[in-house]
């Protein structure tokens, strides 16, 4: 398995504009998680799925954000619009549920909003 | 009160010394444990599992305190490539589930020097 791929690796784009992450998790992982990465803030969990159902998503900032997992083998993170403060990176992670299994990273999505 | 919490660090030890990492953890429920490495500009990775009896992989010693809500981790013999940032996770089933929310610490920035 190619583990967990997401797309794109760098986005740089204007306030304003509108941004859409890429995720594919693990064929057989059921649980997908984004988080957001800050120097200030550490890894903050933005939303996760279970069985491509949204489970909790207390953490997306605001109405501007959105997350979708049309199917088990994809999953969006939308911002719309962006805006300086957006700038991170975003991370996607999926896990086999159950409990002492290991979550598998992507590399990241590095997000500047200029 | 966040509900991972850890030791900020950073922490800049010689080669060969010993170093602990603490971590608290606000909610009784939660269930399983671990400490993840992040190397810079990368995703960050699973280091070990944390076990009610504690356990050993190698230099590396993890221990976990129900009763107090508190993980530890303890590196001996630290080497030059155990740099990184050292993250506390905690899983939380949601009740009468079998997938859980992993929540990140802020992590544990170390450097160890020659």
């Amino acid at each position: 398995d190619a583990g967990v791929i997401q797309s794109p690796r760098h986005e740089v784009t204007e306030m304003g504009q509108e941004v859409t992450l890429r995720c594919k998790p693990i064929s057989g992982h059921n649980s997908l998680f984004w988080y957001r990465q800050t120097m200030m803030r550490g890894l903050e969990l933005l939303i996760y799925f279970n069985n491509n159902v949204p489970i909790d998503d207390s953490g997306m900032p605001e109405d501007r954000f959105s997350a979708k997992m049309p199917n088990a083998s994809f999953s969006t993170l939308k911002i719309q619009p962006s805006e300086p403060r957006d700038s991170a990176v975003y991370f996607c992670a999926s896990i086999r549920s159950g409990g002492y299994t290991e979550a598998f990273f992507g590399q990241g999505t590095r997000l500047t909003v200029v | 009160r966040k509900e991972v919490e850890q030791d900020p660090g950073p922490f800049n030890v010689p080669e060969g010394a010993t170093v602990a990492f603490n971590c608290t953890y606000s909610n009784s429920a939660s269930q399983s444990f671990f400490w993840y490495r992040q190397d810079c500009r990368k995703e960050p990775k699973l280091l070990m599992s944390v076990y009610s009896s504690g356990n050993e992989d190698g230099r590396f010693t993890a221990q976990l305190n129900r009763a107090s809500q508190y993980i530890s981790l303890l590196i001996r013999d630290s080497k030059l490539s155990d740099s990184a940032t050292y993250l506390c996770v905690v899983n939380t089933n949601a009740g009468g589930t079998s997938y859980g929310k992993l929540t990140f610490g802020q992590g544990t920035i170390l450097t160890v020097h020659p």
